[in-house]
């Protein structure tokens, strides 16, 4: 089955500007999270989406959000770019957790954004 | 506040075992997970622990003690393959709290 989907795979802003990121998930899969990953920071939790709602939400500032569709398909935006905003953005879905008590997430390729 | 604390480098040959240890501080603790991600790529699965003890999948076990917060991810046979980063993560009812990950270097 096709894995998690994420577009555009690279992308230049310059600061100021703002961007949308899309993730398509496993089918089937209801939940949809976000991570920044960066070389200083690891990966840093940004928010879950489960069932068209916001189920969690990381530490990150206002001009991060997100949403998801009724198909699953999950967007997320970055306002007012800066410069720290450059990072590999990674989304992750999941079915929720299995008969084990297991919550296991399959990451997409990412989006690499470079912010000038 | 929440964090994960796991080595930053580990070097091994070919066929040895490696241990990457795991100890966590987070709210509303669910359960352990690790995943592998080898350069330019996605986070891989490896395993999840819900639950105290051990669990084995082929060459990797992962161990929880939540009395302890702590937990383990064991590498054994090693094949150069294997190197690569390797993250654990609490997981907090949906919400992953990630460590800053340990490169391991497999060596011939």
């Amino acid at each position: 089955k096709a894995g998690v989907t994420q577009t555009p795979r690279y992308l230049i802003k310059t600061r100021g500007q703002q961007v949308t990121l899309s993730c398509s998930p496993i089918s089937g899969h209801r939940s949809v999270s976000w991570y920044q990953q960066t070389p200083g920071q690891g990966l840093q939790f940004l928010f879950e989406y489960f069932s068209e709602t916001q189920r969690n939400k990381g530490n990150f500032p206002g001009r991060f959000s997100g949403r998801q569709f009724s198909n699953s398909r999950s967007e997320m935006n970055v306002s007012t770019l800066e410069l720290g905003d450059s990072a590999l953005y990674l989304c992750a879905s999941s079915w929720d957790r299995d008969s084990s008590g297991a919550n296991v997430l399959t990451f997409g390729a990412g989006s690499r954004l470079t912010v000038l | 506040g929440q964090s994960l604390e796991q080595p930053s480098e580990v070097t091994a040959v070919e066929g040895a075992i490696v241990q990457i240890n795991c100890t966590y501080q987070t709210s509303g603790f669910y359960g352990l997970s690790w995943y592998q991600q080898h350069d330019g790529g996605a986070p891989t699965f490896l395993s999840y622990n819900a639950l105290d003890g051990l669990e084995e999948t082929g060459r990797f076990s992962s161990f929880l003690s939540r009395s302890d917060s702590y937990g383990y991810l064991l590498l054994q046979e090693l094949q150069m393959k294997d190197s690569a980063s390797y993250f654990c993560a609490a997981d907090s009812w949906g919400k992953f709290q990630f460590g800053a990950g340990t490169q391991v270097v497999v060596t011939p």
